[in-house]
């Protein structure tokens, strides 16, 4: 079946050091993919998507990169702070009318002041 | 503030027990998400409300599991005769449009089942 991985379950990074959280994706026919963070006790905030006709997209802060060759996503934190202290989801929209997004495992981003 | 509301928070039932968890998403939102969230693993789709249209099922997990959608707007989940295994953080989401990419998530559910 179709899959959404994370390649790291923990990151950890220095205050004011860029983060990069990576993720892949095995359903080429996907139209969007979004990033989610979730931190403790609440529910996924959504941060930033990307259509599958793009390669880069850019938010405050946040970067996401596209490649479709490798079928692979990536979310890039400028400047992290410890309130990025969170656990980040890559999420798929199956194109096709297919509305339900396929989260990832998660990878979680711990922040040292 | 006017985001996604579950209740109860926490919930914890006896093994063979119904429970009833609610949704109250955001007015004016068409679509409604039910995902169940185990110990550090991602969402796991349940059902999907779309407008007016027939909900999408396919993702519950057993027929122990149903939802219903009242006028449009508050959802609640139902679990008939937990099992331990049904414990996790049971999430609702809700977008403007069918088929929205930005979804807004409640708090969730916690429910053990003991």
């Amino acid at each position: 079946g179709e899959s959404v991985g994370l390649h790291l379950p923990t990151l950890s990074v220095q205050e004011g050091d860029n983060s990069i959280i990576n993720c892949a994706y095995s359903n080429s026919a996907s139209d969007y993919f979004i990033w989610y963070k979730q931190e403790s006790g609440k529910g996924p905030q959504f941060i930033i998507d990307i259509r599958s006709n793009m390669d880069k997209r850019q938010g405050q802060r946040v970067t996401v990169l596209l490649n479709k060759t490798v079928k692979h996503l990536s979310l890039q934190i400028a400047a992290t702070q410890p309130g990025d202290s969170a656990v980040y989801f890559c999420a798929e929209r199956g194109a096709g009318g297919s509305y339900i997004p396929t989260f990832g495992r998660g990878t979680s981003l711990i922040v040292h002041p | 503030g006017a985001g996604v509301s579950q209740s109860p928070s926490n919930k914890v039932t006896e093994k063979g027990k119904d429970v009833e968890l609610r949704c109250d998403p955001i007015s004016g939102h068409t679509a409604l998400y039910w995902y169940r969230q185990s110990l550090g693993q991602g969402l796991e789709f349940l059902i999907y409300f779309q407008g007016n249209s027939a909900p999408d099922k396919s993702g519950l997990p057993s027929d122990r599991f149903s939802a219903e959608r009242t006028g449009g707007s508050v959802s609640t989940l139902t679990i008939q005769r937990t099992q331990q295994e049904d414990s996790a953080v049971y999430l609702c989401a809700s977008s403007l449009l069918v088929g929205g990419k930005e979804q807004y998530f409640g708090p969730g559910t916690r429910l053990t089942v003991t």
